[in-house]
This record gives structure tokens, sequence and C-alpha cells, in this order.
């Protein structure tokens, strides 16, 4: 079963807004990281956030982390249409080698 | 060099056919993954290979038979699927972090259509 459900399941905005996606999960994790997807394609690793870290930042990117609700959200500052994508969260469950995705957000910038 | 590489692109196969889909890498990562995507869904794990040996098989078919050849390569054989099995196939690695986990790097994908 899945280990993350995200929400919202789809996300439209304009162009230079900022777009929030959220993530929850189920059981005590290691690691919780963040991929975009385009159409069809690999996915690409964004940000990895720790389970002792409650913030991080990587470029426009924002992660928070917030254990005691099991839940992440990621913040993309001043969208651009090359951010149109699908976005998931996964989580590293302890004790397992394993990544376990969420259902995904996916992102349309409107230019 | 930091690509993960997965031939072929496409491929489409019968019922009865036996192919094989390959992955490459050559960063060094001694952790390699098979997941399984269908449209508009998340990837799910298939197989992942640490020190070349196979230590997680999530339930997966045996018509689905992975091989890790070596520290930069990984296949994925296939023989008797069903249409179901139609998905993109994709592939990544990662350095072995058996405690906390670490990010993975994903080929593009195979996209598989069973006829």
């Amino acid at each position: 079963s899945q280990q993350g459900e995200e929400d919202p399941q789809a996300l439209s905005i304009q162009e230079g807004e900022n777009a929030t996606m959220n993530c929850s999960y189920k059981t005590s994790i290691n690691n919780l990281q963040w991929y975009r997807q385009n159409s069809g394609r690999g996915l690409v690793h964004l940000i990895l956030i720790r389970s002792n870290e409650r913030e991080k930042h990587s470029g426009r990117l924002r992660v928070t982390l917030d254990t005691s609700k099991k839940s992440s959200s990621l913040l993309i500052t001043a969208s651009r249409a090359a951010d149109t994508a699908s976005y998931f969260c996964a989580t590293v469950i302890q004790g397992a080698q394993k990544l376990v995705f969420g259902q995904g957000t996916r992102l349309t910038i409107n230019p | 060099d930091t690509e993960v590489t997965q031939t072929p692109k496409h491929l489409v196969m019968g019922m009865t056919n036996k192919k094989s889909l390959k992955c490459e890498q050559h960063m060094g990562h001694r952790a390699m993954y098979w997941y399984k995507q269908k449209a508009k869904k998340p990837p799910e794990l298939m197989f992942v290979y640490s020190y070349e040996k196979l230590s997680i098989n999530e339930s997966v078919p045996s018509r689905f038979s992975p091989e890790c050849p070596n520290s930069s390569l990984l296949n994925l054989h296939l023989h008797a699927l069903q249409p179901e099995d139609s998905a993109l196939y994709l592939c990544a690695s990662s350095q072995p972090n058996e405690r906390e986990g670490n990010e993975q790097f994903f080929g593009p994908g195979t996209r598989l259509t069973v006829l």
C-alpha cells in the first residue's frame, strides 16, 4: 500500500505565483524526499529532508517537515512554465531500503 | 557522469515473446532498482539490488526476472507477460544506505506495451 497521500491531486496556477503541495504519510520515517517527473519521463530528485530537520531550502524550493503531524510541504516560489510537471513525495521507511511514493500532484503553470 | 541510461525507450511485445530491458549507470552506485509506473500513478517498487545481490523482491510475478551482471548493469527479463503489464518501467540507482536511504537517480524509462 502507498505510504503517502498528496494534496492537491492537481494544481493550476499562473506563472510567477507560488505553488504549495502537501504530503502526508503513515509510519515513522528516516527521511522524506521530493521528486519531479515531466510527462512520461524519469524522475528527478529535488530535495531530501531528514527526520530531525524541520525546513530545508534549495533555490526556489522550500520544504518543511512536521513529524508530529506526519506531513511535509513543498513550496515552489515564482513559478515558471518549465515547472509544469508531476511532483511526488517519497518516504524512506525505517529499517527498509526502499522509497514509497505518494500519489503525486500534477502542477500546471499557465503562461 | 550522473546519468542512468535505459534501453530500449519503447518496446512492443506479444504475450509469448521473451525480451529484456537494460539499465546502466557509471556513478559507482552499488544499489539499483526497478520500478513499474502505470499512467497517472506513482512508481511502484519491484526489485532492489544491493552490492549486486537481490535484497528486495516486492512479490513480483515470476514472469519478471531481474539480473545484475555487475555493479553498473541491471537487466529485467520479461517472459509471457500480460496486457496489464503494459507500463513505464523505470530503473534507478543510489549509494546503498539501509539505515537512512539516499536520493535515487532515475533513468528515462522504457515504455512497454504488451499486446
